[in-house]
């Protein structure tokens, strides 16, 4: 059974406006989630964290937001640009140290 | 900073021959590596987990004595891929991560092609 899903395998955005993506999790002990993108053949890069202490964590253009009671996350990425297109994970952890549990991935493409 | 490198990043090899695929943290002490391996549009699958010095714990249905993890140091980490069949050809990346912390950060890959 998958711990956390991301339900949408693509998603398609036009350049300047807004990409969320999102991510659902089962295992209520999971207290740390990540983002990583991700290009063709290359390894995920990290790009924004969460602790479940929190609700949102903000960077750049980069922003998580955590719903605990849902176990629902979601990144927003604002404002898209071309650059963004690659395939986003979710991931989660239980404990420091602790496996990496991820999700399908999204494959966002943003459009100029 | 936190940069982790593999090598090769890719690598032909004939049917029953063995590869080495290192895996180093260039910027940082590794205290636990993972290697993970990913097929074509799927998701990353974790293969084991590491901790410098000690044994390495593999996951479900992973083959302890085809895939031979060494982590002998905070900065190196290798997989031997053991008599490789075209079966085992994939990507495979290595991610490692600091103590205490949550982060893993990704080496670029490494795609094993067998013949």
């Amino acid at each position: 059974d998958q711990q956390v899903k991301q339900n949408s395998p693509s998603l398609s955005v036009q350049e300047g406006r807004i990409s969320i993506l999102n991510c659902d999790y089962t295992n209520s002990m999971f207290d740390y989630f990540l983002w990583y993108k991700k290009y063709p053949a290359e390894g995920p890069t990290f790009l924004i964290s969460i602790s479940s202490i929190k609700d949102k964590n903000e960077d750049g253009r980069f922003t998580v937001f955590l719903n605990k009671s849902a176990k629902h996350l979601s990144l927003h990425i604002v404002p898209s640009q071309p650059g963004d297109s690659a395939v986003y994970f979710c991931a989660a952890s239980a404990g420091s140290q602790g496996n990496l549990i991820f999700g399908k991935g999204t494959k966002l493409s943003v459009k100029p | 900073g936190a940069v982790v490198s593999q090598h090769p990043s890719w690598v032909i090899c004939k049917s029953g021959t063995s590869v080495k695929i290192e895996c180093r943290s260039l910027d940082f002490q590794a205290t636990t590596m993972f290697w993970y391996r990913q097929f074509p549009k799927q998701s990353l699958m974790l293969m084991a987990t590491s901790n410098e010095g000690s044994k390495a714990t593999y996951e479900q249905g992973v083959e302890k004595d085809k895939f031979l993890i060494n982590h002998a140091s905070l900065t190196l980490s290798t997989l031997t891929v053991t008599s490789a069949h075209p079966e085992d050809s994939s990507f495979y990346i290595c991610s490692a991560s600091e103590q205490g912390q949550y982060e893993q950060y990704f080496g670029p890959g490494t795609r094993l092609t067998v013949t």
